[in-house]
């Protein structure tokens, strides 16, 4: 259990929809790095976020957006969702916002019916 | 944007052999590289890093060398056990931590 928690577990939605994915990284973790996983794409970096704000971003479409609040939780929110935005979504924290030791979630995987 | 990858999308070795998982990069300017493992059903566990300013780093059965003239990257696993099958990433750091890349992944299967 690396102590990053994701949910929820499963979701199945339609085109069209939007979802919204929620992370709580490790205690005194204070970056939040969601990836998007596809078995024709592997693993992708969506976007990082450090204490709140946005660090870095990666290959995350304009459809896609993320916030970390506060108390450093995470939301990735999926909008107007198509048949390939299918995957796991992972999100994973880290102590500090260099990108180094990174604790993975057990990922959320999301099917677009 | 540049890529990582891997050479041996499989890999099976004996129980009890050594293991070498290698991985290709092409950003020369990258300056942290990972190697993760993945089991089925679960999320990359971290095994191993490394910095650009050292070429082997050495943890509990796994080694990491790194050989920046080739970018080549690779993860050694010491007396392989069944529990080491896994699909093992390599990642390379961009900039700083401004890009992650990983590799497509190697698949190793230990036989009994």
């Amino acid at each position: 259990d690396s102590g990053v928690t994701q949910t929820p577990k499963h979701l199945i939605t339609a085109t069209g929809q939007r979802v919204t994915l929620r992370c709580s990284p490790r205690s005194g973790d204070l970056s939040v790095y969601w990836y998007q996983q596809s078995l024709d794409q592997g693993l992708q970096f969506l976007i990082h976020y450090y204490n709140g704000e946005e660090r870095a971003k990666g290959n995350i479409l304009e459809r896609f957006s993320a916030q970390q609040f506060p108390d450093l939780h995470s939301e990735l929110n999926l909008s107007s969702l198509e048949l390939g935005d299918s995957a796991l979504y992972f999100c994973a924290s880290s102590v500090d916002g260099t990108g180094e030791t990174q604790y993975f979630g057990p990922g959320t995987r999301l099917l677009v019916l | 944007g540049e890529s990582v990858g891997l050479h041996l999308p499989t890999l099976s070795v004996q129980e009890g052999d050594n293991s070498i998982i290698n991985c290709a990069y092409s950003n020369s300017a990258s300056d942290y590289f990972i190697w993760y493992k993945q089991e089925s059903g679960k999320g990359p566990q971290f095994i191993i890093d490394i910095r650009s300013n050292m070429d082997k780093r050495q943890g509990q059965r796994v080694t990491v060398l790194l050989n920046k003239t080739v970018k080549h990257l690779s993860l050694q696993i010491a007396a392989t056990q069944p529990g080491d099958s896994a699909v093992y990433f390599c990642a390379e750091i961009e900039n700083y931590g401004q890009n992650f890349v990983f590799g497509p992944g190697t698949r190793l299967s230990v036989l009994p």
